[in-house]
């Protein structure tokens, strides 16, 4: 079946602006996660829901990042005045439940640059 | 807060080789530990994971990892690798009662012929 997907897979933009990254879940998984992989880093986990609701943002690194999922499918992560420093992968994953322990499905990532 | 170590950001080894990437975490409360790959131009795909019980966890593509409590560890290994191994390998945590995944910050495998 179809994983998570991504869009778009590249993006590039200028200083101050804002931009809008989309993960489309597996079908029927609750629990969809967002991470942010600077260079040479691992993955870090920004922000977290379970269904429509936000149940962990403790990684979202500022009031410029925010993120939603109005439907309990479909995620925006929102970035606003953008800045050199956001330049990273921003990845996606899903699981089943969202239980502790479970499988995270990752998607291909979308990769921001900020001139 | 939890952390992960990965202590070797750099892996060569020759095909047919066996190879240990060391993984290890801070947190001495009950943790699941996991392994990911990450292929050139692909997503991060799962390895294996520990949960509970043997310690001693098989995983796709010949993989296998150890828990070790006492040492705090969770290294990975495989006895003979194969070109298509090379990639890069994440080692993550989440502690009990959280969701987010911890990270390391990932070993480069490149095996040569």
């Amino acid at each position: 079946g179809a994983g998570v997907s991504q869009t778009p897979s590249n993006k590039v933009t200028e200083k101050g602006k804002y931009v809008e990254l989309r993960c489309d879940p597996i079908s029927g998984h609750t629990a969809l996660y967002w991470y942010r992989q600077s260079l040479g880093q691992g993955p870090e986990f920004l922000i977290y829901f379970q269904g429509t609701g936000a149940a962990d943002d403790s990684g979202l690194p500022n009031d410029r990042f925010f993120a939603v999922r109005p439907e309990g499918s479909v995620s925006t992560l929102k970035i606003q005045r953008t800045e050199r420093g956001d330049s990273a992968v921003y990845l996606c994953a899903s699981s089943l439940t969202g239980g502790v322990g479970e499988t995270q499905y990752f998607g291909p990532g979308t990769r921001l640059l900020v001139l | 807060a939890q952390s992960v170590t990965q202590l070797d950001s750099q892996v060569p080894v020759f095909e047919e080789a066996p190879v240990e990437l060391r993984c290890n975490y801070s947190s001495s409360v009950s943790v699941y530990l996991f392994w990911y790959v990450q292929y050139p131009n692909q997503g991060l795909q799962l390895l294996l994971k520990y949960l509970s019980g043997s310690t001693l966890v098989k995983g796709i593509n010949g993989f296998e990892a150890e828990f070790n409590k006492s040492q705090t560890s969770f290294h990975l290994r495989k006895p003979s690798v194969h070109i298509s191994d090379t990639a890069e390998y994440f080692c993550a945590v989440s502690q009990g009662g959280s969701e987010k995944l911890v990270f390391g910050k990932g070993t480069k495998l490149t095996v040569n012929p």
